[in-house]
C-alpha cells in the first residue's frame, strides 16, 4: 500500500514569507507526527496528533509554527514569517494507534530553505 | 523524560567485517527502543524495535540489537558489513505510556563501509 507522502519535496522561500507543508499519512493510521531534521539540532519532535486533536504542542519551536489535521487524515504544518533558522527537512510520520510501541512510518520529508 | 546517546558519530568498517553501533538510553518509564536507518536522500526506515518481549531483537538486512536493562544499552550489530549498509543510523526511544512525546532520537551514527 501507499506510504506516507509529503508535499512539496522542496520549498525555497524568502525570509518573512509564510509556508505550508502537507502530509498524507498511511490510510487508517490514527496518529500523525511532525519532526524537524536540521544540521545543528538533529531530529526534533514537533507535534503529535491523535485523530484531529493535538494533545501536546510544546514541541513547536515558536508561536510562528502551527499545525492542523482534518478528517483524521491530512495534516498541514504552517510556518509564518519564516526565518533562516527554520531551514531544515520537515518529516512527517504516522502510526496505527499512537502508542509508544507502535512503529512510526516516515515520509520522505520536505526540504525547506529560507533565503 | 528520556534521552538517547549514540556513542560514536562515525564508525568505519571494512566490507565483510562486523558492525557495532553503540546506544545508551535513559527513561523514566519502561522504554520502547528502535533503530532507524536513513540512506542518503532517502526517508527513515525502521530496522528493528524492542517492546519488552525478547531482549535480542532481529531486524531487517541481518541487523540485530540486544536490550540490556542493567547497562541501559541497545547496541546494534551485524556480523558482516555490506557496502549497501553505508548510511546514517539512529537509535530512538519512546516512553511507555503514550505517544504524546513523540520519539526521542539520538544524534545519529554515520556508518562508512570501506571496500
Amino acid at each position: 500500500g501507499a506510504g506516507v507522502s509529503q508535499s512539496p519535496s522542496n520549498k525555497v522561500t524568502e525570509k518573512g514569507k509564510d509556508v505550508e507543508l502537507r502530509c498524507d499519512p498511511i490510510s487508517g493510521h490514527t496518529a500523525l507526527y511532525w519532526y524537524r531534521q536540521s544540521l545543528g539540532q538533529g531530529l526534533e519532535f514537533l507535534i503529535y496528533f491523535q485523530g484531529n486533536s493535538a494533545p501536546d504542542k510544546s514541541g513547536l519551536p515558536s508561536d510562528r509554527f502551527s499545525a492542523e489535521r482534518t478528517g483524521g487524515s491530512v495534516s498541514t504544518l504552517t510556518i509564518q514569517r519564516t526565518q533562516q533558522e527554520d531551514s531544515a527537512v520537515y518529516l512527517c510520520a504516522s502510526s496505527l494507534f499512537g502508542t509508544s510501541t507502535d512503529t512510526q512510518y516516515f515520509g520522505p520529508g520536505t526540504r525547506l530553505t529560507v533565503l | 523524560a528520556q534521552s538517547v546517546t549514540q556513542l560514536d558519530s562515525h564508525v568505519s568498517v571494512s566490507e565483510g567485517t562486523p558492525v557495532l553501533l553503540r546506544c545508551n538510553y535513559s527513561s523514566s518509564y519502561s522504554p520502547s527502543l528502535f533503530w532507524y536507518v536513513q540512506h542518503p536522500n532517502k526517508g527513515l526506515q525502521l530496522l528493528l524495535k524492542y517492546t519488552s518481549a525478547a531482549t535480542l531483537v532481529k531486524g531487517i538486512n541481518g541487523f540485530e540489537a540486544e536490550f540490556k536493562k542493567s547497562e541501559t544499552s541497545f547496541h546494534l550489530t551485524k556480523p558482516s558489513a555490506h557496502m549497501s549498509d553505508a548510511a546514517e543510523y539512529f537509535c530512538v526511544v519512546s516512553a511507555r505510556g503514550g505517544g504524546a512525546d513523540g520519539l526521542t532520537f539520538g544524534k545519529g551514527t554515520h556508518l562508512i563501509i570501506q571496500p
